[in-house]
């Protein structure tokens, strides 16, 4: 299995509070993924990074931002949580653009 | 718009029988796809992949097919076992560019196969 670990593993909040999720990877892998699943949704791609410093927006970025300031974390905030934030959250990395993502076990996130 | 469909939310088969996930893309510049299955409670695992310059891809019981043309793949599981239970979900890559790298899923199909 890629060495992929999220944490926290599950966590509740409050709406308006800031969340921070982490990703860290021993892979050595340049490029990281933060995603978010929902029922109906499926997978959908919320920021990625293709380098230390380097990320930008995937598809459901409005909310979130990410930091990348080295190569084996990736941290998503939510700089003041919102009820429809509520989600799983996956992270994924790959070594090249053109390799399959590998996936963490995922972020159980709930906003009250 | 959603530009990866997988039309049936789930499916249920025989153990021993063959499983047929379905998925449907409708941008052309997709140049790769990939099937991931997900257990509950785990991140998606990678499955099987194939390029547009194919139009089959076989690992052990597992066999994609892609139709360029009708802008259909499917997954065919063969023989089903009951550990296939999942969902299952299909994914595309755009061709070379900036998003290259980026991938679009699908809703994921739920794959139950019974002893």
């Amino acid at each position: 299995d890629a060495g992929i670990t999220q944490s926290p593993r599950h966590k509740v909040t409050e709406t308006g509070t800031p969340v921070t999720l982490r990703c860290h990877q021993t892979e050595n892998h340049r490029y990281m993924y933060w995603y978010r699943q929902d029922p109906g949704h499926g997978l959908r791609l919320i920021h990625y990074s293709y380098g230390v410093k380097d990320t930008d927006k995937g598809e459901v970025s409005d909310g979130y931002s990410v930091s990348r300031s080295k190569t084996e974390d990736f941290l998503l905030t939510l700089e003041s949580a919102t009820s429809s934030q509520t989600s799983v959250y996956f992270c994924a990395i790959s070594g090249y653009s053109n390799q399959p993502q590998h996936f963490g076990d995922g972020t159980r996130l709930s906003i009250l | 718009d959603q530009q990866v469909k997988q039309n049936s939310p789930s499916l249920s088969v025989q153990e021993g029988r063959i499983s047929i996930l379905n998925c449907d893309y409708t941008n052309s510049m997709f140049d790769y796809f990939l099937w991931y299955k997900k257990y509950p409670a785990e991140g998606p695992t990678f499955l099987i992949s194939i390029s547009s310059i194919k139009d089959k891809n076989e690992d052990g019981r597992f066999t994609v097919f892609l139709n360029k043309s009708a802008k259909h793949l499917s997954l065919h599981i063969v023989p089903s076992q009951p550990g296939d239970s999942a969902v299952y979900f299909c994914a595309a890559r755009g061709s070379r560019g900036g998003s290259n790298y980026k991938l679009t899923f699908g809703k994921g199909t739920l794959l139950t196969v019974n002893p």
